[in-house]
Parts: structure tokens; sequence; C-alpha cells
């Protein structure tokens, strides 16, 4: 599985766009980005994934660069309860026995007043 | 919610005793894992399992086991429990096709504290 890198924290004013990003520059073409987050001390949530093309849900947007060597997670309108740990992850597509999910350090996001 | 329990929440046990985790599913994903997580370490792979008695290894096997004799149970196992497995044990499930939306879903975690 391709590896990430991630900055180890970042500040976000409350009511403001959060930018976080990953780069993951030795992805494969079988390989999907994806994006959780773990707040305090609970199992990590899923936010997003992708695998070339731009995401939106409720919760996010996901940005994938055209060579897909990196990413940013959008959150429109932080508040303060999207302060937690985001983790980035790149996994296969297919199904295979190589189903290994591994997380990186991930980025601590602290949304301030 | 995904249906995925763990059990024991808490435990505390004596260092060289083993100690068996439970995750437990009602979803009939193929995919389960099991992680630890430490301050400064972030999640970290122990044992996986893509399919009833299918296992393989993650990051951190070693002084580990696990089981799987049947879908909705993987079983993590200290044989010998040392101070420095002392942690948090998150169990996770998933269903991994390229039809599914395959995101892994989490337990509330298990606190083990090795004395």
């Amino acid at each position: 599985d391709a590896k990430t890198t991630q900055p180890p924290s970042m500040d976000c004013a409350e009511g403001r766009a959060a930018n976080l990003p990953c780069n993951h520059s030795t992805i494969s073409g079988n390989e999907y980005v994806y994006w959780y987050r773990q707040i305090h001390s609970q199992g990590p949530q899923y936010i997003i994934h992708g695998l070339k093309n731009n995401e939106t849900n409720e919760m996010a947007s996901l940005i994938i660069t055209e060579d897909r060597k990196s990413s940013t997670l959008i959150l429109p309108h932080a508040t303060l309860r999207d302060t937690a740990v985001y983790y980035c992850i790149v996994r296969f597509k297919e199904t295979s026995n190589t189903g290994k999910l591994i997380f990186g350090q991930g980025t601590t996001l602290q949304v301030k007043p | 919610d995904a249906g995925i329990t763990q059990s024991p929440r808490h435990k505390v046990t004596e260092t060289g005793t083993p100690v068996t985790l439970r995750c437990h599913q009602t979803e009939n994903h193929r995919y389960m894992y099991w992680y630890r997580q430490d301050p400064g370490h972030g999640l970290r792979l122990i044992h996986y399992s893509y399919g009833v008695k299918d296992t393989d290894k993650g990051e951190v096997s070693d002084g580990y086991s696990v089981s799987r004799s049947k879908t909705e149970d993987f079983l993590l196992t200290l044989e010998s429990a040392t101070s420095s497995q002392t942690s948090v044990y998150f169990c996770a499930i998933s269903e991994f096709s390229y039809r599914a939306r395959a995101e892994a879903f989490f337990g509330q975690g298990t606190r083990l504290t090795v004395v």
C-alpha cells in the first residue's frame, strides 16, 4: 500500500474552511484515497473517498490532483466539533487478499473560536 | 451505526497471563482488523482477516495471535501479556469490493492495562 504524508497539526478558525493536505506520491492506479477522522478516543470515522475525480458529500469535499500524487480534504465551514485527528489512507480498489488498511500519523486539526 | 461490538471494553490483567479480546459483527463483512493505539503512534495494524480462517500479520504482530472461525467473530489473543501491550485496541470491519463504498467501520475500543 502507498504511504501517505500529512502535516502533524493545523489550526482553523471556526466557520472558515479547513483544508487538510495529503501527499501520496507512490499511489498506484488501483488505489483509492480515503479520509477518516478520530474524535477524542473514539474509533475512527469514515469521511470520504475518491479515485481520481473530486468528490463531495455531506461532510466534506475531496480534491485529488490530476497526477493523483496528492489530495486535499476540505471541511467547508469548520465547527468546534470538527476538532479531531484526520487520517489520509490509500488502499486497493479491487477485492483482494491484500486488504490491509494502514494508518499514518494523521493531522491534528484544532478548530478555534 | 455498523453492528460491531468489542468485548470487554475495559480490562486489567497481570503480566504473563493470556488475554483474549473479542470483536463481533452483525454486518457479514469479509474483512476484519485489529489495531492498537498508543500516544504518539496513531493506529497500528496488528492482524487482519480476509475471510473465515484467513488471517495475515500487520505492522505490530509480535506477541499477538488471532483466530476467525466464523464470519462474525475475530479474536485477538495476547499469549503472555506484557506491560508494553497496555494500549487501546480497536476492531474494524470492511466489505471490500469495487462496487461497494468499502469504508471501514470501527468499534468503540477496548482499554487494556497490563500490570
